[in-house]
């Protein structure tokens, strides 16, 4: 079956660095995106890896390991907009169908002063 | 103007009754989705079409129709609707690229009483 595991909550304090890790299991793996969502609002795009390694973009990091069915997305200088959803989506190929994406249930980050 | 656009943002209505949720994108991408979003849930899919003549299930379907009327608009239908359907419900497009991210409408919070 198709799995995807992250915490459900976590606090982090304005300015420091706070890493969301997110584990899977799917058949067919073609790649793993992060989206952030902000309450009640549409999720955003935030990166996107499919081969092993960091991508940075800014503030956000992510990182991949294909091996271990695990990645993690780092935001560092917190501010307390990033006080949102991050949620981590999969993109397999599975049940006959190809590039699906599977989202994991997100990760409430609260941000405090 | 948003990208996608979907209509209505909130929606009340009575078990039983017709409903019709509409998204129509200005992005000229092909492929477009609906999901759902329950809390504890995450997000899942419950229809998606490639192009204007394909159409696919996706793993929640049951009780759902969808039409592509144009590369640019696609609907999704509750034919009789019951409260377990009250959700919020996002459209999202994406280029057939298979690395590009999916991009989201702002939702329709449907209520089923």
């Amino acid at each position: 079956g198709q799995n995807i595991d992250q915490p459900t909550e976590m606090t982090a304090t304005e300015g420091a660095i706070v890493q969301i890790n997110c584990t899977y299991q799917t058949s067919g793996f073609n790649g793993l995106f992060w989206y952030q969502q902000h309450a009640g609002e549409a999720p955003t795009f935030l990166s996107y890896n499919v081969l092993d390694g960091l991508e940075e973009k800014g503030r956000f990091s992510s990182f991949l390991s294909r091996s271990k069915g695990y990645s993690y997305l780092l935001l560092k200088e917190l501010q307390m907009k990033d006080s949102a959803s991050y949620l981590c989506a999969v993109r397999a190929n599975y049940g006959g169908a190809t590039n699906k994406l599977i989202f994991g249930t997100g990760t409430l980050l609260a941000v405090q002063p | 103007d948003a990208d996608v656009t979907q209509t209505p943002r909130n929606r009340i209505t009575k078990t039983g009754k017709r409903i019709m949720l509409e998204c129509s994108q200005t992005k000229g991408h092909d492929r477009m989705y609906w999901y759902r979003q329950d809390p504890g849930l995450g997000l899942r899919l419950i229809y998606y079409s490639f192009d204007v003549k394909d159409i696919n299930k996706g793993e929640i379907s049951d009780g759902y129709s969808v039409s592509r009327q144009a590369q640019a608009k696609f609907s999704l239908s509750l034919e009789s609707a019951i409260p377990n359907q009250t959700a919020l419900y996002f459209c999202a497009t994406s280029d057939n690229w298979v690395h590009q991210p999916q991009h989201f409408g702002d939702g329709t919070r449907l209520s089923i009483l």
